[in-house]
């Protein structure tokens, strides 16, 4: 069956640093992977997505997320963190079953120090 | 700027009461599926439907929650009793699917629902 890990549930980085958060799947075909954030209280919002074609992705507020079939991962990367990107966020890989129905990770809630 | 709505945003209700909660997808997506998140359990898949059929509802307790799809923009969902364990917030996400390709899956805010 599929999977998605998530291995740190808390990170905790200072404001300015780079941040990179870790995904690992489990699928058997060429993956559709996402990244969403929520903030708290609030729905989820997508960051970035991967379909196919440059294994680097671009998303909204200067996230970016890298592809690695060899490594079966796809980590969420920032050069800097701000006080607002303090959220919960979520790896999510497409069901293999083409529905469109997502397998979500645990999610990894995303401290920001001052 | 399209967007997933849900209502109402908040629900406080008593043990036993029917509670419904509602979805409009963002017109023209064919794909509606409804979440539950705890803090236990994080994000769990209750429903799911395409072009208003449903897919899969297995992830529901099936002798008190139900889903539909009464038309392409509304999505419901009921729980009925409601008891305390079923305080959560509720999504409902849209998105658009044929066959081997789909798009991502658009949130909505959610219903927190509390049950006393």
């Amino acid at each position: 069956a599929q999977s998605v890990t998530q291995p740190d549930i808390h990170i905790t980085v200072s404001e300015g640093a780079s941040l990179e958060l870790r995904c690992n799947y489990s699928y058997g075909a060429t993956p559709y992977l996402f990244w969403y954030v929520q903030s708290p209280g609030q729905g989820l919002q997508l960051l970035l997505k991967y379909f196919s074609g440059d294994t680097l992705v671009q998303g909204i507020k200067g996230f970016e997320a890298e592809f690695k079939r060899s490594q079966s991962s796809f980590n969420l990367r920032k050069p800097s963190v701000h006080w607002s990107d303090a959220a919960e966020y979520f790896c999510a890989v497409v069901d293999s079953g083409n529905t469109g129905k997502l397998i979500f990770g645990q999610g990894t809630t995303l401290q920001v120090k001052p | 700027d399209a967007r997933v709505t849900q209502t109402p945003r908040h629900k406080v209700t008593e043990m036993g009461q029917e509670v419904t909660m509602r979805c409009q997808p963002i017109l023209g997506h064919n794909t509606v599926f409804w979440y539950r998140q705890t803090m236990m359990q994080g994000l769990e898949l209750l429903a799911y439907f395409r072009n208003r059929a449903p897919l899969d509802d297995s992830g529901m307790p099936k002798d008190r929650f139900s889903a539909e799809m009464p038309d392409a923009t509304l999505a419901t969902l009921k729980i009925q009793p409601s008891e305390p364990r079923d305080s959560a917030v509720y999504f409902c996400a849209s998105g658009s699917t044929v066959v081997n390709a789909f798009t991502e899956q658009f949130f909505g805010p959610g219903t927190r629902l509390t049950v006393l």
